[in-house]
């Protein structure tokens, strides 16, 4: 299994600019979520889903889109990029829909730095 | 204040001593969740608990539920344990997970 994977690694946009950062798994999980790591402060949820079709809102969703038109697949758009997004991103994902006692499978990171 | 805080913020420690890092959190939690981010950034999950003790290889993990406060132990550290430790809790009320701002350790020869 791959597990959860995530590119691109490095992006650097100009504001203004739109993106996707792609994140797939391959175990089958039915949540995913993403978070953005800034410095000095914790893992920020953006949006997570708890199955196909069902999206929702996180601690900080503005100017972030999600969809899941798949299990395997929970892509995040960037609809107009500001320098107040540079973070970096992570994709994580967790077998059933609640987190109750599901242990969290990260992806490796994206690194985004806005201009 | 935070809901999930840990201490210390770095530490720095020679080969083989023992290491302890703290988490103490203020919400109703269903599970605490201990992971490992190397420099090169992954996040790796090393523990879920949401009572008493595990131990994997040199790690342990304690939660007292009472107090809200868990503690990460890594016993004989060795320079391949430098990583940024993050506590973070499963909130009972939102099963959404609060992440702490993570434990710099480093581990020197």
């Amino acid at each position: 299994n791959a597990g959860v994977t995530q590119t691109p690694k490095f992006q650097v946009l100009k504001t203004g600019q739109s993106m996707t950062l792609q994140c797939a798994q391959d175990m089958n999980h039915e949540y995913m979520s993403w978070y953005r790591q800034d410095p000095g402060m914790g893992l920020r949820l953006i949006h997570y889903s708890v199955g196909a079709g069902i999206t929702d809102q996180g601690e900080v969703p503005n100017g972030y889109n999600v969809s899941r038109s798949t299990t395997e697949d929970f892509p995040l758009r960037l609809l107009s990029a500001a320098p107040s997004q540079t973070s970096v991103y992570f994709c994580a994902s967790s077998y059933e829909r609640q987190l109750l006692y599901n242990e969290q499978f990260f992806g490796p990171g994206t690194r985004l730095t806005v201009l | 204040k935070n809901e999930v805080e840990q201490s210390p913020q770095n530490l720095t420690a020679q080969e083989g001593e023992f290491i302890t890092i703290n988490c103490s959190y203020s919400v109703g939690i269903s599970a605490l969740h201990w992971l490992q981010q190397h420099p090169g950034g992954g996040i790796v999950s090393l523990f879920m608990l949401s009572s008493g003790k595990k131990k994997h290889g040199r790690l342990i993990a304690t939660i007292n539920i009472q107090e809200k406060h868990s503690s990460l132990h890594i016993t004989a550290s060795h320079p391949r344990d430098s990583a940024v430790y993050i506590c973070a809790v499963s909130d009972r009320n939102t099963d959404k997970l609060i992440f702490g701002t993570g434990t710099r350790l480093q581990v020197f020869p």
